[in-house]
């Protein structure tokens, strides 16, 4: 089955403590990306990666890294994670056809952060 | 990007179609007009697009006007599981360069037994 998976579902951290959310796609797709959700504010995409090792940031980026070392696995990385990034997160992937992505945006079932 | 006007709220009964509009007054003629949905705590799911034929594929039908101002979303037998936040969005494309889906305010459908 063709699917975005992210761990973990839930988790809740503590200021300062570093964490790593993952994310895998099973459809081989080159262009990957992180959201976070709040309330009022709508999707605001953190970062995207258009194929291996190629990532740019998002309209939210400051206080995040990711990494794209492999097609498969786009990890989203919290150094030092504030109460101000406690947020429900989402990792998406999209198709690439004839050199143009498609429009149908593939996304994992989401991560509900929350930073004491 | 062409401004789209949608109820911010529609009820339906189980079982009945549920026809969701959208007003975009403004479209231009290389714009499409896309559909997503977005159920409680889930990813945003693509439904459907359409640029000015009327289009159908499992989830859904669309209905675009021939001035192409406003467009129907039809979901012809609407389940509980429907319940949820329909987007319609009009752009070249629904994402930006750095490919962002660009969603306005959308309508809550809750689809009731």
């Amino acid at each position: 089955e063709a699917q975005v998976t992210q761990n973990p579902r839930y988790l809740i951290t503590v200021t300062g403590k570093k964490l790593t959310v993952t994310c895998s796609q099973n459809m081989n797709h080159e262009y990957m990306s992180w959201y976070r959700q709040d309330p009022g504010l709508g999707l605001r995409q953190i970062y995207y990666s258009m194929n291996v090792e190629v990532t740019d940031k998002g309209d939210v980026p400051e206080g995040y890294k990711v990494s794209r070392k492999e097609k498969r696995n786009f990890p989203l990385i919290l150094e030092s994670p504030s109460p101000n990034q406690t947020s429900l997160y989402f990792c998406a992937s999209r198709a690439r056809l004839a050199g143009e992505l498609t429009d149908t945006q593939y996304f994992g079932p989401g991560t509900r952060l929350t930073v004491l | 990007d062409a401004k789209t006007t949608q109820p911010p709220s529609m009820d339906c009964a189980e079982g009945r179609a549920a026809n969701l509009p959208c007003n975009h007054s403004t479209i231009s003629g290389n714009e499409y007009v896309y559909w997503y949905r977005q159920i409680h705590s889930q990813g945003p799911q693509y439904i459907i697009h359409g640029l000015k034929n009327n289009e159908t594929n499992e989830m859904a039908s669309l209905i675009i006007t021939e001035d192409r101002k406003s467009s129907t979303l039809i979901l012809p037998h609407a389940t509980l599981r429907d319940t949820a936040v329909y987007y319609c969005i009009v752009r070249r494309s629904a994402y930006n360069q750095g490919g962002k889906l660009i969603f306005g305010q959308g309508t809550e459908l809750s689809v009731k037994p």
